[in-house]
C-alpha cells in the first residue's frame, strides 16, 4: 500500500494566525493532487487540483505549492478565520492506479475566535 | 458547483438485514460515481467504482457479493450492504466527477456520507 502522508494531524490556531499544513505522497508515477476542505456535517468540497511539478494555486486566503520530485504539498492558510475550521484532506492520484485517489487521513484545523 | 446528494445520512440496522445508500447528482449528470468507506480515525478508502449501465469495479479486499453496487441512471447510484453485521459498521460516502473528467485532473463532488450503525 502506497502511502500519503498529512501532517499535523490536527492543529489550534488563534484567530488570524496563518497556519500551513504538509501533505506527503510518493514521487513515482505521480498523476494528480487533490485538496479538499471537509466541514462537520458537511460534505468534502474540492480546493484544488493540481497536475504539475511546481504547481501555485489560490483561492482567496488559501494556497497550495506543489513539488512532485520530492513527493509534498504545502497548504497554507493566511489570517485564519474560525469558518476556516475543518479538516483537510489531501489525496494522491498516480498512472496505472485505475481510479484509485489514496486519500491522506487529514488535517483537523480549529480557529478560536 | 455540481451538487450530489447522499441518504440516508444516518441508518441503524439490525444484524443480518440489508441497507440501501442513494447517491444522486442533483445538477449534473455523472458518468462514474465513486463508493468510499471509512472507519474511526482512518482515512477514506475507495470500495467501488461505478459507471453508468455497466459492472461496478471493486477494490482488492472488497466482497462484491456484500457490497451490491447499481448505477441504473446517469443521476443515480445506490450502495446496498447486504446481511449487515457489525463489523459492516462504518461511514459510506459517494462522490463524482461531471462530464467526463477523470478522478485525476476532475475535483470530486461529494456527498454528504451516511453513517452506519449494524447491531
Amino acid at each position: 500500500i502506497l502511502n500519503v502522508e498529512q501532517s499535523p494531524q490536527s492543529l489550534h490556531v488563534q484567530e488570524g494566525d496563518s497556519t500551513n499544513f504538509t501533505c506527503s505522497f510518493p514521487s513515482s508515477n505521480f498523476y494528480a493532487l487533490h485538496w479538499y476542505r471537509w466541514e462537520t456535517a458537511k460534505s468534502p468540497e474540492a480546493l484544488f487540483v493540481m497536475t504539475l511539478n511546481g504547481d501555485e494555486k489560490k483561492k482567496g486566503r488559501i494556497s497550495a505549492t506543489l513539488n512532485t520530485k520530492e513527493g509534498y504539498s504545502y497548504l497554507y492558510i493566511k489570517g485564519s478565520q474560525p469558518e476556516d475550521s475543518a479538516t483537510y484532506l489531501c489525496a494522491w492520484g498516480a498512472w496505472g492506479a485505475g481510479n484509485m485517489l489514496t486519500f491522506g487521513g487529514g488535517t483537523r484545523l480549529m480557529v478560536k475566535p | 458547483g455540481a451538487v450530489v446528494s447522499q441518504h440516508p445520512s444516518r441508518v441503524i440496522c439490525k444484524s443480518g438485514t440489508s441497507v440501501k445508500i442513494e447517491c444522486r447528482s442533483l445538477d449534473f449528470q455523472a458518468t462514474t460515481m465513486f463508493w468510499y468507506r471509512q472507519f474511526p480515525k482512518q482515512s477514506l478508502m475507495l470500495m467501488a467504482t461505478s459507471n453508468e449501465g455497466s459492472k461496478a469495479t471493486y477494490e482488492q479486499g472488497v466482497e462484491k457479493d456484500k457490497f451490491l453496487i447499481n448505477h441504473a441512471s446517469l443521476t443515480l447510484s445506490t450502495l446496498t450492504v447486504t446481511s449487515a453485521h457489525p463489523e459492516d459498521s462504518s461511514f459510506y460516502i459517494c462522490s463524482a466527477t461531471a462530464g467526463d473528467r477523470g478522478p485525476w485532473t476532475g475535483e470530486l463532488f461529494f456527498g454528504e456520507g451516511s453513517r452506519l450503525t449494524v447491531l
